[in-house]
């Protein structure tokens, strides 16, 4: 069974970094594309940015270039997104998902409020 | 960015009903649009990938349809259990891109 559980949420100030963190299991994660999508609250879906199964391209939205790092470990079966310099705006859950989204986690949510 | 728009933005239909949501895309996306369906609190499920293919363990009351700029998402034979928000989302280029999601009411 495939599963991906976030997990790195919370509250953070203004100007704070967090680091997110997916782990997959239950499929062969070195061969997927590997996505992070979040959701503000009671907002619709926005896709945030993306990674190649070997790490060696990523893609990101425009409001989070600069700010935000995603990256991998196949051999942890895992996969981050490091985010800095966050802003009210930045306030959602996370979801990482697997390729175009056959497979997601539960979510991770970050509040981002002094 | 490629700007998806989804027409209606909400609706209310009965058990049984046919129900169409269009997705427009700002630009030609081939068929590289996915469909998902998110229930209250909880995470998006793919229903239908390359415009039209039924996503495994999918009812088969839902189907896709379209290429280019216009889509749609089709459920046949509405159910109370379909009750939520459907998105589309095109994969064609970057950044990715989703509608801003039609809810489904009963």
């Amino acid at each position: 069974e495939v599963q991906l559980v976030e997990s790195g949420g919370g509250l953070v100030q203004p100007g704070g970094s967090l680091r997110l963190s997916c782990v997959a299991s239950g499929f062969n994660f070195t061969t997927y594309w590997m996505t992070w999508v979040r959701q503000a609250p009671g907002k619709g879906l926005e896709w945030v940015a993306n990674i190649k199964p070997d790490g060696s391209q990523k893609s990101y939205v425009d409001s989070v270039k600069g700010r935000f790092t995603i990256s991998r470990d196949n051999a942890e079966n895992s996969l981050y997104l490091q985010m800095n310099s966050l802003t009210a705006e930045d306030t959602a859950v996370y979801y990482c998902a697997r390729g175009i989204g056959d497979s997601w986690g539960q979510g991770t949510p970050v509040t981002v409020s002094s | 960015a490629i700007r998806m728009t989804q027409s209606p933005s909400s609706f209310s239909a009965s058990t049984g009903d046919r129900v169409t949501i269009t997705c427009r895309a700002s630009q030609g996306i081939s068929t590289y649009l996915a469909w998902y369906q998110q229930k209250p609190g909880k995470a998006p499920q793919l229903l239908i990938y390359a415009a039209s293919t039924l996503q495994s363990g999918v009812p088969s009351r839902f189907s896709g349809s379209g290429s280019g700029t216009d889509f749609t998402l089709t459920i046949t034979y509405l159910q109370s259990e379909d009750v939520a928000t459907y998105y589309c989302q095109q994969y064609y280029s970057y950044p990715r891109t989703f509608g801003h999601g039609t809810k489904v009411e009963i």
